[in-house]
This record gives C-alpha cells, sequence and structure tokens, in this order.
C-alpha cells in the first residue's frame, strides 16, 4: 500500500479559471485514480489512468501522469463554483488497498 | 443499484455507549471498506473484507473497534464502548478490487459526548 500526497493543500480560484493540482507517491504503481469529496459527502471516483498511459481526458478534467518523476497532476478547465471539493489522489499498486492523502481543497468563487 | 447504503446517517451518544454502524455495498462487490475521516488525521482505511474475510485490520485504533462481515450484503462497525476522540465521519465503500475504483457510501457522522 502507499499514499498519495497532494499539492497544493488549498487552492483558491475565480470561475472559469484553471485549477491544477498535483499528487506525488513513492513506490511502483499499477493505475492512479483522482477523488473528489463534496462538503459531507463521501468521495466520489473521477479517474483513473493506467501506468503506460500519460494522458487521459474525461470532459473538462485532464490528468497527466510521469511515472520517472512518480507524479500525476489534475486539470479542470474552465472551473466552476460547482467543482468547489476536496481533491484526493490514490495511487494504485500491485497488490494492496488504496490509500488516501490529505487532498487539495479547492475554492472556487463565482 | 442504488450504491453503498449506510445507516444510520448521524449518530449521537454518550461516552461509554456501543454504537454499531451498518453498511450495504453494492451486489457484486467483492471488497468492502471501512474508513475514517476527521480533520486533523484526514481520511483513514480501518479495515477491509475481501469475500466476507478481513483481509487488513491494521487501520482499527484499538479493541473498543470491530467489524464484521456476515454475509456479502452487509457489515456492521462496532465501537464499544465509545469514546469523545471517536467522534469522526465512519464511510463505507465497496469494489471489485482493492486497488480499482472504489464506490463511497454518504458517510455516519458519529457524535460522542
Amino acid at each position: 500500500s502507499q499514499q498519495g500526497e497532494e499539492d497544493p493543500q488549498a487552492l483558491s480560484i475565480q470561475e472559469g479559471e484553471n485549477a491544477t493540482m498535483n499528487c506525488s507517491y513513492k513506490t511502483s504503481i499499477n493505475n492512479l485514480q483522482w477523488y473528489r469529496q463534496n462538503s459531507g459527502r463521501g468521495l466520489v471516483h473521477l479517474i483513473l489512468i493506467r501506468s503506460n498511459e500519460r494522458e487521459k481526458h474525461s470532459g473538462r478534467l485532464r490528468v497527466t501522469l510521469d511515472t520517472s518523476k512518480k507524479s500525476s497532476s489534475l486539470l479542470i478547465t474552465a472551473s466552476r463554483a460547482a467543482d468547489t471539493a476536496s481533491y484526493f489522489c490514490a495511487p494504485g499498486g500491485s497488490q494492496g488497498n488504496l490509500i488516501f492523502g490529505k487532498g487539495t481543497k479547492l475554492s472556487v468563487k463565482p | 443499484d442504488a450504491g453503498v447504503i449506510q445507516s444510520p446517517r448521524h449518530e449521537v451518544t454518550e461516552m461509554g455507549q456501543e454504537v454499531t454502524l451498518r453498511c450495504k455495498p453494492i451486489s457484486g462487490h467483492d471488497y468492502l471498506f471501512w474508513y475514517r475521516q476527521t480533520m486533523m488525521r484526514g481520511l483513514e482505511l480501518l479495515i477491509y473484507f475481501n469475500n466476507n474475510v478481513p483481509i487488513d485490520d491494521s487501520g482499527m485504533p484499538e479493541d473498543r473497534f470491530s467489524a464484521k462481515m456476515p454475509n456479502a450484503s452487509f457489515s456492521t462497525l462496532k465501537i464499544q464502548p465509545s469514546e469523545p476522540r471517536d467522534s469522526a465521519v465512519y464511510f463505507c465503500a465497496s469494489s471489485l478490487s482493492p486497488i480499482y475504483e472504489q464506490y463511497f457510501g454518504p458517510g455516519t457522522r458519529l457524535t460522542v459526548t
């Protein structure tokens, strides 16, 4: 099992701007996942990128993965107030369970 | 499918009382996870099951905590006796694999006074 570390801890932007969050991890992975948590709710799976992929898109989300640097980034384009939430990365190893970090708290102001 | 179901959604109890949290995973998911979330410690994995068998309980804080999964559609997390420091949001999640997408329930907010 391994934990991802998100950076920054908090991010505040205006509606319409792009938001970028980063994740670092320490050992080899099979995949890396990003989750969102709205206040008072459970985590919701956003996107999974496999270790042999470098970039993946889903709607306004763009995820990159650099296994040589053991890092990933999540880009949310044209942010909306509804994107306000905490975002977590979770590296998936070849065995063991996911370990969630402290997350990045994103605030999108209208 | 209705998703992962947890009950109760809110629980307020006094120190020393027994607390039982319940979870119904998504049908067909072989893995079930119990997490605890607090501001100070973030999201912590307490225990997870595979096919109703506990696989890793190293996150269970102490003997006051116990978890069971009597069948594929039901799990409980019990705290006896409860203490104020157990106050947190407890999440249940299920998945087809421990390293792939997990589906979280809405959580149970526990307050121990």
